[in-house]
C-alpha cells in the first residue's frame, strides 16, 4: 500500500462548481499533514494545514478522520486559478522522524470557463 | 513576504561531474531540507537539517550527496559525482519550528532543474 495515495484525476470542472480530493494515508502514527498546490514546473505552495477538528479558508476546507486515515479538501465556487495539482501530504512523525514530508502523488484539476 | 530562494535555476552538467545546488531558507527558520521531483513524479524528501548537522535522510541521500550550511544564511546541497538518474527538480525548503513528531509548515523555494548528459 502506497503511504500517501490520492486519485490521481484528472478532474474537469466549470467554473463555480464544488469539487472535491480525497487522500488516504497508510502509517497510523502520522501526525501533521497538509494540503499543497503545485502548478506545471513550480514549487509546492502551502494551501493549509489539516487539523483535527476541520478547517476552512476561504472556498477551502480540509477534513482530517484519524480513525479512517483520510484526508479531504473541498473547494467551493471554482475558479480558473485553482488548476493545479493538489498534493497531499503527511508526516509520519515519531522516532527521529524530524520534518520528513511525504508526498502523494497529486490530483490534478482544471477548471474551464 | 519572505521566501526561499533558490540558484541556479537551471543547471546542466554532464554525467560524473559535481554539482552544487544553493539554497537561501527563510531568514528565522531554524530546519532546513531537501526535496527532488523527477518529471512526472511525486516529490520525495531527501534530507534534513537542524543545529549544523543531519536530523534524517533518505535512502537517495546516498554517500554521493552531501548538505552543508556554509553561513549563516546559505545551505548548499552537493551532489560529487552526477549520474543521468539524479537529473530532477530539486527543491530547497525551510520550516520556522518543530519538535518531535510534529511538523510545522515547509515553505518552498522555486527549485533548481538539474538536468545531466
Amino acid at each position: 500500500r502506497k503511504e500517501v495515495e490520492q486519485d490521481p484525476g484528472p478532474f474537469n470542472v466549470p467554473e463555480g462548481a464544488t469539487v472535491a480530493f480525497n487522500c488516504t494515508y497508510s502509517n497510523s502514527a502520522s501526525q501533521s499533514f497538509f494540503w499543497y498546490r503545485q502548478d506545471c514546473r513550480k514549487e509546492p505552495k502551502l494551501l493549509m494545514s489539516v487539523y483535527s477538528s476541520g478547517n476552512e479558508d476561504g472556498r477551502f476546507t480540509a477534513q482530517l478522520n484519524r480513525a479512517s486515515q483520510y484526508i479531504s479538501l473541498l473547494i467551493r465556487d471554482s475558479k480558473l486559478s485553482d488548476s493545479a495539482t493538489y498534493l497531499c501530504v503527511v508526516n509520519k512523525g515519531g522516532g527521529t522522524s524530524y520534518g520528513k514530508l511525504t508526498f502523494g502523488q497529486g490530483t490534478i484539476l482544471t477548471v474551464h470557463p | 513576504e519572505p521566501e526561499v530562494t533558490q540558484t541556479p535555476s537551471h543547471q546542466v552538467t554532464q554525467m560524473g561531474q559535481e554539482v552544487i545546488l544553493r539554497c537561501v531558507p527563510i531568514s528565522n527558520h531554524l530546519y532546513f531540507y531537501w526535496y527532488r521531483q523527477i518529471l512526472g513524479q511525486k516529490v520525495e524528501f531527501l534530507v534534513s537539517f537542524y543545529n549544523n548537522e543531519i536530523s534524517e535522510k533518505s535512502e537517495i541521500f546516498d554517500d554521493q550527496f552531501s548538505v552543508e550550511r556554509p553561513d549563516g544564511s546559505n545551505f548548499t546541497l552537493k551532489i560529487r559525482s552526477t549520474k543521468l538518474e539524479d537529473s530532477a527538480m530539486y527543491f530547497c525548503a525551510s520550516s520556522q519550528n518543530e519538535r518531535q513528531g510534529i511538523t510545522y509548515e515547509q515553505y518552498f523555494g522555486p527549485g533548481t532543474r538539474l538536468t545531466v548528459t
